[in-house]
């Protein structure tokens, strides 16, 4: 099984609607985080958190809300989805700063 | 503003062609440069970390070399399953991400 999981896999949503991306892992991290990739941008960061109680905003957080339900979920939601929204969204975890970043399989979001 | 470039954008090889792919990084204080491997439809799985100019590492076709203004990943007689984008990060007070490189061996 995978250490970092992601669901679901792929999505196609409508422009409004509310989503959900939810993210388990098995390692043992304080340190997850939800990041965003475009063609052509790269990885970028949306929101962290560092243990349960403590959520941080990445750069481009925008559109997009949290939640860290236990030291090994933390979901990610987009409250009324747009159609710029649509890209490939990983989640990632870590040992501790500055540490090497453990990535689940991705989730492939359309907004249509 | 910390800035991560990698290039080129992409590079195809003929199997055994060695080659290198640039990450060029300015950051005022480097804590660390990542290298990740990603496959299509997965996500980025991790290679090496440097932490110092002139640190070097290795692993199989693979080694990653250390500058005070680049990294250079060197790939020895590619085969086509080494077929990837490369990703580069550096870390200093955050994390960001080069756009990466995709790389194509063909047989």
């Amino acid at each position: 099984d995978a250490d970092v999981t992601q669901t679901p896999r792929n999505r196609i949503t409508k422009t409004g609607k509310r989503i959900m991306l939810e993210c388990s892992q098995t390692k043992g991290h304080d340190r997850m985080y939800w990041y965003r990739q475009d063609p052509g941008l790269g990885l970028r960061l949306i929101y962290y958190s560092f243990d349960v109680k403590d959520i941080n905003k990445g750069e481009i957080s925008d559109g997009y809300s949290v939640s860290r339900q236990a030291q090994a979920k933390f979901s990610l939601s987009l409250e009324s989805a747009i159609p710029n929204q649509t890209a490939l969204y990983f989640c990632a975890t870590s040992l501790g700063p500055g540490e090497k970043l453990f990535f689940g399989s991705g989730t492939q979001l359309s907004v249509l | 503003e910390d800035q991560v470039t990698q290039s080129p954008e992409a590079l195809r090889l003929q199997e055994g062609e060695s080659s290198s792919l640039n990450c060029s990084y300015t950051v005022s204080g480097l804590r660390g440069l990542f290298w990740y491997r990603q496959d299509p439809g997965k996500g980025p799985e991790f290679l090496f970390t440097l932490y110092s100019a002139g640190e070097e590492k290795e692993k199989e076709r693979l080694k990653a070399t250390l500058t005070k203004k680049e990294s250079f990943l060197h790939i020895t007689a590619p085969k086509p399953e080494d077929s990837a984008t490369y990703l580069c990060a550096v870390h200093d007070s955050k994390l960001t991400f080069g756009k990466g490189i995709t790389l194509s061996v063909r047989p």
